[in-house]
Protein backbone atom coordinates (compact mmCIF):
# COMPACT_ATOMS: atom_id res chain seq x y z
CA UNK A 1 0.00 0.00 0.00
CA UNK A 2 1.52 3.16 -1.31
CA UNK A 3 1.72 5.96 2.15
CA UNK A 4 2.49 9.48 1.95
CA UNK A 5 3.84 11.56 4.58
CA UNK A 6 4.46 15.47 4.78
CA UNK A 7 6.53 17.36 6.83
CA UNK A 8 5.47 19.67 8.42
CA UNK A 9 2.03 19.75 8.30
CA UNK A 10 2.14 23.55 9.77
CA UNK A 11 4.33 25.91 8.80
CA UNK A 12 4.58 29.59 10.10
CA UNK A 13 6.91 31.80 8.61
CA UNK A 14 7.84 35.10 8.57
CA UNK A 15 7.49 37.32 4.93
CA UNK A 16 10.97 36.89 3.03
CA UNK A 17 12.16 33.77 4.86
CA UNK A 18 12.86 30.68 3.06
CA UNK A 19 12.03 27.16 3.81
CA UNK A 20 11.13 23.76 2.45
CA UNK A 21 7.84 21.22 2.76
CA UNK A 22 9.11 17.48 2.29
CA UNK A 23 6.86 14.54 0.58
CA UNK A 24 8.16 10.97 1.68
CA UNK A 25 6.49 8.42 -0.21
CA UNK A 26 7.02 4.49 0.46
CA UNK A 27 6.77 2.74 -2.98
CA UNK A 28 8.38 2.96 -6.17
CA UNK A 29 6.48 5.70 -8.05
CA UNK A 30 7.86 8.09 -10.46
CA UNK A 31 5.25 10.70 -10.36
CA UNK A 32 4.45 13.38 -8.45
CA UNK A 33 2.13 15.94 -8.42
CA UNK A 34 1.63 19.16 -6.38
CA UNK A 35 -1.43 20.71 -5.50
CA UNK A 36 -2.38 24.06 -3.74
CA UNK A 37 -5.80 24.56 -1.83
CA UNK A 38 -7.28 27.91 -0.31
CA UNK A 39 -9.19 27.85 3.00
CA UNK A 40 -12.86 26.13 1.72
CA UNK A 41 -11.60 25.90 -1.51
CA UNK A 42 -10.70 23.52 -4.46
CA UNK A 43 -7.37 22.07 -5.23
CA UNK A 44 -5.54 24.11 -8.28
CA UNK A 45 -2.32 22.20 -9.57
CA UNK A 46 1.11 23.82 -9.18
CA UNK A 47 3.29 21.08 -10.77
CA UNK A 48 3.84 17.59 -12.37
CA UNK A 49 6.94 15.78 -11.77
CA UNK A 50 7.92 13.01 -14.21
CA UNK A 51 11.06 11.57 -13.85
CA UNK A 52 13.97 11.31 -11.26
CA UNK A 53 15.97 14.60 -10.72
CA UNK A 54 13.15 16.52 -12.32
CA UNK A 55 12.83 20.30 -11.21
CA UNK A 56 9.91 22.66 -11.44
CA UNK A 57 10.13 26.52 -11.21
CA UNK A 58 7.06 28.54 -11.13
CA UNK A 59 7.62 32.30 -8.97
CA UNK A 60 8.84 31.45 -5.74
CA UNK A 61 8.23 27.71 -5.25
CA UNK A 62 10.13 25.04 -6.67
CA UNK A 63 9.73 21.53 -6.71
CA UNK A 64 11.98 18.80 -7.16
CA UNK A 65 11.89 14.75 -7.54
CA UNK A 66 14.09 12.32 -6.09
CA UNK A 67 12.65 8.85 -7.25
CA UNK A 68 15.89 6.89 -5.43
CA UNK A 69 14.96 8.58 -2.10
CA UNK A 70 11.36 8.72 -2.70
CA UNK A 71 11.24 12.28 -1.68
CA UNK A 72 9.89 15.51 -3.20
CA UNK A 73 10.73 18.76 -1.79
CA UNK A 74 8.78 21.77 -2.00
CA UNK A 75 10.93 24.88 -2.08
CA UNK A 76 10.07 28.79 -1.09
CA UNK A 77 11.88 31.42 -1.61
CA UNK A 78 11.09 34.77 0.02
CA UNK A 79 7.80 33.93 1.39
CA UNK A 80 4.96 36.70 0.81
CA UNK A 81 1.33 36.59 2.32
CA UNK A 82 -0.35 35.57 -1.10
CA UNK A 83 1.41 31.81 -0.98
CA UNK A 84 -0.44 31.22 2.45
CA UNK A 85 -2.70 28.22 1.76
CA UNK A 86 -2.37 24.31 2.32
CA UNK A 87 -0.37 22.28 -0.02
CA UNK A 88 -0.73 18.26 -1.09
CA UNK A 89 1.91 16.36 -2.82
CA UNK A 90 0.22 13.24 -4.63
CA UNK A 91 2.24 10.62 -6.08
CA UNK A 92 0.55 8.42 -9.13
CA UNK A 93 0.76 4.37 -8.07
CA UNK A 94 -1.05 1.34 -8.83
CA UNK A 95 -4.56 0.62 -8.00
CA UNK A 96 -6.12 -2.62 -8.01
CA UNK A 97 -7.82 -1.36 -11.08
CA UNK A 98 -6.27 -3.64 -14.23
CA UNK A 99 -4.23 -0.82 -15.91
CA UNK A 100 -5.01 2.37 -13.36
CA UNK A 101 -2.86 4.20 -11.42
CA UNK A 102 -4.39 6.85 -9.24
CA UNK A 103 -2.97 9.29 -7.10
CA UNK A 104 -2.51 9.21 -3.27
CA UNK A 105 -2.72 12.37 -1.43
CA UNK A 106 -0.35 13.30 1.68
CA UNK A 107 -2.01 14.89 4.33
CA UNK A 108 -1.30 18.86 3.52
CA UNK A 109 1.28 21.23 4.71
CA UNK A 110 -0.82 24.32 6.25
CA UNK A 111 1.50 27.39 5.24
CA UNK A 112 0.94 30.77 6.99
CA UNK A 113 2.98 33.42 6.07
CA UNK A 114 3.22 36.68 8.26
CA UNK A 115 3.46 39.68 7.04
CA UNK B 1 -15.59 27.64 -19.83
CA UNK B 2 -14.04 24.37 -19.76
CA UNK B 3 -14.09 23.21 -16.19
CA UNK B 4 -15.87 20.90 -13.72
CA UNK B 5 -19.04 21.65 -12.02
CA UNK B 6 -20.01 20.41 -8.32
CA UNK B 7 -23.70 21.24 -6.69
CA UNK B 8 -24.76 21.63 -4.67
CA UNK B 9 -22.18 23.81 -2.11
CA UNK B 10 -23.86 23.31 0.39
CA UNK B 11 -25.95 19.77 1.53
CA UNK B 12 -27.36 18.85 4.84
CA UNK B 13 -28.50 15.35 5.43
CA UNK B 14 -31.12 14.07 7.46
CA UNK B 15 -30.50 10.79 9.56
CA UNK B 16 -31.70 7.56 7.46
CA UNK B 17 -31.41 9.87 3.94
CA UNK B 18 -29.61 9.38 1.17
CA UNK B 19 -28.19 12.25 -0.98
CA UNK B 20 -26.79 12.44 -3.65
CA UNK B 21 -23.89 14.89 -4.76
CA UNK B 22 -23.75 15.92 -8.45
CA UNK B 23 -20.29 16.62 -10.66
CA UNK B 24 -20.23 17.23 -14.14
CA UNK B 25 -17.53 18.00 -16.44
CA UNK B 26 -16.87 19.87 -19.66
CA UNK B 27 -13.37 18.91 -20.53
CA UNK B 28 -13.99 15.61 -22.13
CA UNK B 29 -12.18 13.57 -19.62
CA UNK B 30 -12.66 9.90 -19.33
CA UNK B 31 -12.14 9.44 -15.89
CA UNK B 32 -13.60 11.08 -12.95
CA UNK B 33 -13.23 10.85 -9.25
CA UNK B 34 -14.62 11.13 -6.32
CA UNK B 35 -12.77 12.04 -2.77
CA UNK B 36 -13.69 13.40 0.49
CA UNK B 37 -11.50 15.31 2.68
CA UNK B 38 -11.74 15.54 6.61
CA UNK B 39 -10.51 18.96 8.36
CA UNK B 40 -6.65 18.84 8.95
CA UNK B 41 -6.51 15.22 6.18
CA UNK B 42 -5.51 14.69 2.95
CA UNK B 43 -7.95 13.30 0.29
CA UNK B 44 -9.09 9.97 0.37
CA UNK B 45 -10.69 8.18 -3.02
CA UNK B 46 -14.12 6.83 -2.74
CA UNK B 47 -14.79 6.19 -6.13
CA UNK B 48 -12.86 6.60 -9.47
CA UNK B 49 -14.36 5.92 -13.20
CA UNK B 50 -11.84 5.66 -16.01
CA UNK B 51 -14.85 4.73 -18.97
CA UNK B 52 -18.44 5.12 -18.87
CA UNK B 53 -20.45 2.84 -17.46
CA UNK B 54 -17.88 1.46 -15.45
CA UNK B 55 -16.14 2.43 -11.62
CA UNK B 56 -13.97 1.15 -9.54
CA UNK B 57 -13.99 1.07 -5.46
CA UNK B 58 -10.90 3.79 -3.75
CA UNK B 59 -9.80 3.55 -0.41
CA UNK B 60 -13.51 4.37 1.76
CA UNK B 61 -15.94 3.18 -1.20
CA UNK B 62 -18.26 1.66 1.62
CA UNK B 63 -21.54 3.49 2.98
CA UNK B 64 -21.40 5.58 -0.98
CA UNK B 65 -22.74 4.51 -4.32
CA UNK B 66 -22.06 6.12 -8.10
CA UNK B 67 -22.94 5.83 -11.24
CA UNK B 68 -21.47 6.96 -14.93
CA UNK B 69 -23.93 6.74 -17.56
CA UNK B 70 -22.59 9.76 -19.31
CA UNK B 71 -18.99 10.86 -19.86
CA UNK B 72 -19.65 14.32 -18.04
CA UNK B 73 -21.48 12.70 -15.31
CA UNK B 74 -20.46 11.09 -12.25
CA UNK B 75 -23.06 11.81 -9.28
CA UNK B 76 -21.94 10.40 -5.78
CA UNK B 77 -24.96 8.85 -3.68
CA UNK B 78 -24.04 9.23 0.13
CA UNK B 79 -26.20 6.22 1.53
CA UNK B 80 -27.62 6.09 5.25
CA UNK B 81 -24.90 3.26 5.43
CA UNK B 82 -22.87 5.90 5.63
CA UNK B 83 -22.50 6.59 9.59
CA UNK B 84 -20.33 10.03 9.29
CA UNK B 85 -20.78 11.61 6.12
CA UNK B 86 -20.33 15.43 6.93
CA UNK B 87 -16.92 15.98 5.14
CA UNK B 88 -16.43 18.04 1.90
CA UNK B 89 -16.20 16.45 -0.91
CA UNK B 90 -14.32 16.81 -4.13
CA UNK B 91 -14.80 15.12 -7.51
CA UNK B 92 -12.52 15.44 -10.29
CA UNK B 93 -11.30 14.34 -13.95
CA UNK B 94 -8.62 13.54 -15.98
CA UNK B 95 -7.77 12.78 -19.21
CA UNK B 96 -6.87 8.97 -18.53
CA UNK B 97 -6.12 7.37 -15.08
CA UNK B 98 -3.02 5.11 -16.84
CA UNK B 99 0.53 5.48 -17.85
CA UNK B 100 0.55 7.18 -21.05
CA UNK B 101 -0.81 10.60 -19.92
CA UNK B 102 0.21 13.21 -17.45
CA UNK B 103 -2.44 12.17 -15.40
CA UNK B 104 -2.94 15.37 -13.72
CA UNK B 105 -6.54 15.69 -12.05
CA UNK B 106 -8.70 18.87 -12.58
CA UNK B 107 -11.21 19.18 -9.37
CA UNK B 108 -14.20 21.00 -8.59
CA UNK B 109 -15.45 23.70 -5.92
CA UNK B 110 -16.48 21.18 -3.37
CA UNK B 111 -19.39 20.14 -1.85
CA UNK B 112 -19.82 20.81 2.06
CA UNK B 113 -22.33 17.73 3.18
CA UNK B 114 -23.25 17.88 6.90
CA UNK B 115 -25.57 16.02 8.71
CA UNK B 116 -28.85 17.71 10.65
Amino acid sequence: ELKVEQNPLFLSMQEGKNYTIYCNYSTTSDRLYWYRQDPGKSLESLFVLLSNGAVKQEGRLMASLDTKARLSTLHITAAVHDLSATYFCAVEGPSSGAGSYQLTFGKGTKLSVIP
Amino acid sequence: DGGITQSPKYLFRKEGQNVTLSCEQNLNHDAMYWYRQDPGQGLRLIYYSQIVNDFQKGDIAEGYSVSREKKESFPLTVTSAQKNPTAFYLCASSRRGDRRNKNIQYFGAGTRLSVL
